[in-house]
């Protein structure tokens, strides 16, 4: 079983301040999928990185794929109130639509 | 891009009765899932609904208790059968499309959260 450890699970910080999420396997992905979601809604997709290597930012949102393909990172900058949320990263295998998840980051974002 | 809409949203069921949450998608789509949430944590994958044969489950998941319909490819329908207190939780409506170089790309529904009293 493909296991994907996210880290922390739990984060609370001033608004203001930096932040980054981790997402490690000992397994390669095809792909990784960032996800946020809200209390009462579904996941809501960010981002999904597919090179080893590759950076994607989204405003103040970056995203980080390791080189080898085992490993990702979501750094916040500046992080705002409206930040607070759960996220989550997943993992595909290759031609595979199933994902393997991370535990989720419950974030929370102090005025 | 897909648009998932899942109901019933929220509904309070007796227990030992059966539910059945249906998913709608706007467009034509390859796969379906069916995943359950605990608030604040992450997703487990019930089964993949397959269109027009029996869904794939996972580990833990049996059709008996979570009887699952597709028969076509923009709607499916999750039965949660013989309801207890361990069945409460966030279910969620998740479909996929190939997207080609950008990887597989996978949406969700909002959720029907179901509390078993």
């Amino acid at each position: 079983t493909q296991l994907l450890e996210q880290s922390p699970q739990f984060l609370s910080i001033q608004e203001g301040e930096n932040l980054t999420v981790y997402c490690n396997s000992s397994s390669v992905f095809s792909s990784l999928q960032w996800y946020r979601q809200e209390p009462g809604e579904g996941p809501v997709l960010l981002v999904t990185v597919v090179t080893g290597g590759e950076v994607k930012k989204l405003k103040r949102l970056t995203f980080q794929f390791g080189d080898a393909r085992k490993d990702s990172s979501l750094h916040i900058t500046a992080a705002q109130t409206g930040d607070t949320g759960l996220y989550l990263c997943a993992g595909a295998r290759d031609s595979n639509y199933q994902l393997i998840w991370g535990a989720g980051t419950k974030l929370i974002i102090k005025p | 891009s897909a648009v998932i809409s899942q109901k019933p949203s929220r509904d309070i069921c007796q227990r030992g009765t059966s539910l059945t949450i249906q998913c709608q998608v706007d467009s034509q789509v390859t796969m379906m899932f069916w995943y359950r949430q605990q608030p604040g944590q992450s997703l487990t994958l019930i089964a993949t609904a397959n269109q027009g044969s029996e869904a794939t489950y996972e580990s833990g998941f049996v059709i008996d208790k979570f009887p699952i319909s597709r028969p076509n490819l923009t709607f499916s329908t999750l039965t949660v059968s013989n309801m207890s207190p361990e069945d409460s939780s966030i279910y969620l409506c998740s479909a996929a499309d190939l997207d080609g170089s950008s990887g597989n790309t996978i949406y969700f529904g909002e959720g029907s959260w179901l509390t078993v009293v």
